[in-house]
């Protein structure tokens, strides 16, 4: 099925560090969502994205709906060891769950 | 609040045998997702049910099924397994407040399926 396209596939990082990973599709969304899944557990949610240029927070993590609508990218602040996991992101160009395409995720690894 | 819950957390089948899967929404959504996450192919989307209703499908063969009940609970089936239906199966859930709307999904921890 269609995918989009997320990068990097993987990162390691110190402690302190900043991070960004980002998400492009060749469809136009209306909707970004980025996901955090640790193992043993489902994704969750961290930031939904509804309006291209679109720019929020939560807590140390930023993310961004492209003025393309096309594409998406996450930043992370500051990283600390909790960050360690796979960041998903995911697009909605449908209006309903049933068109949601996931990204294949990025995983983050942070050295003490 | 409790979760999204599923169950069993972990499965072994053989080829050939049908598996039932099972979740339980939090209390109050109404909109069940099922999804397949394999290391090849990430996270796909399988159906969502809405009022009992499935209201969207992924591209998924028709050995995959599944249904809600009256208290949103939902399962999910799949018959004549093969090798390649091994995978984690997440549920997630949502109150829609808009038909169709993207509103937050939250997921259940899964179930992992090994199929011999």
């Amino acid at each position: 099925g269609q995918q989009l396209n997320q990068s990097p596939q993987s990162m390691f990082i110190q402690e302190g560090e900043d991070v960004s990973m980002n998400c492009t599709s060749s469809s136009i969304f209306n909707t970004w969502l980025w996901y955090k899944q640790d193992p043993g557990e489902g994704p969750v949610l961290l930031i939904a994205l509804y309006k291209a240029g679109e720019l929020t927070s939560n807590g140390r993590l930023t993310a961004q709906f492209g003025i393309t609508r096309k594409d998406s990218f996450l930043n992370i602040s500051a990283s600390i060891p909790s960050d360690v996991g796979i960041y998903f992101c995911a697009g909605n160009y449908g209006g309903s769950q049933g068109n949601l395409i996931f990204g294949k995720g990025t995983k983050l690894s942070v050295k003490p | 609040k409790a979760g999204v819950t599923q169950t069993p957390r972990y499965l072994i089948k053989t080829r050939g045998q049908q598996v039932t899967l099972s979740c339980s929404p939090i209390s109050g959504h109404r909109s069940v997702s099922w999804y397949q996450q394999t290391p090849g192919q990430g996270l796909q989307f399988l159906f969502e049910y809405f009022s009992e209703t499935q209201r969207n499908k992924g591209n998924f063969p028709g050995r995959f099924s599944g249904r809600q009940f009256s208290n949103s609970r939902s399962e999910m089936n799949v018959s004549t397994l093969e090798l390649g239906d091994s995978a984690l199966y997440l549920c997630a859930s949502s109150w829609p407040l808009l038909a169709g709307s993207t509103d937050t999904q939250y997921f259940g921890p899964g179930t992992r399926l090994t199929v011999l």
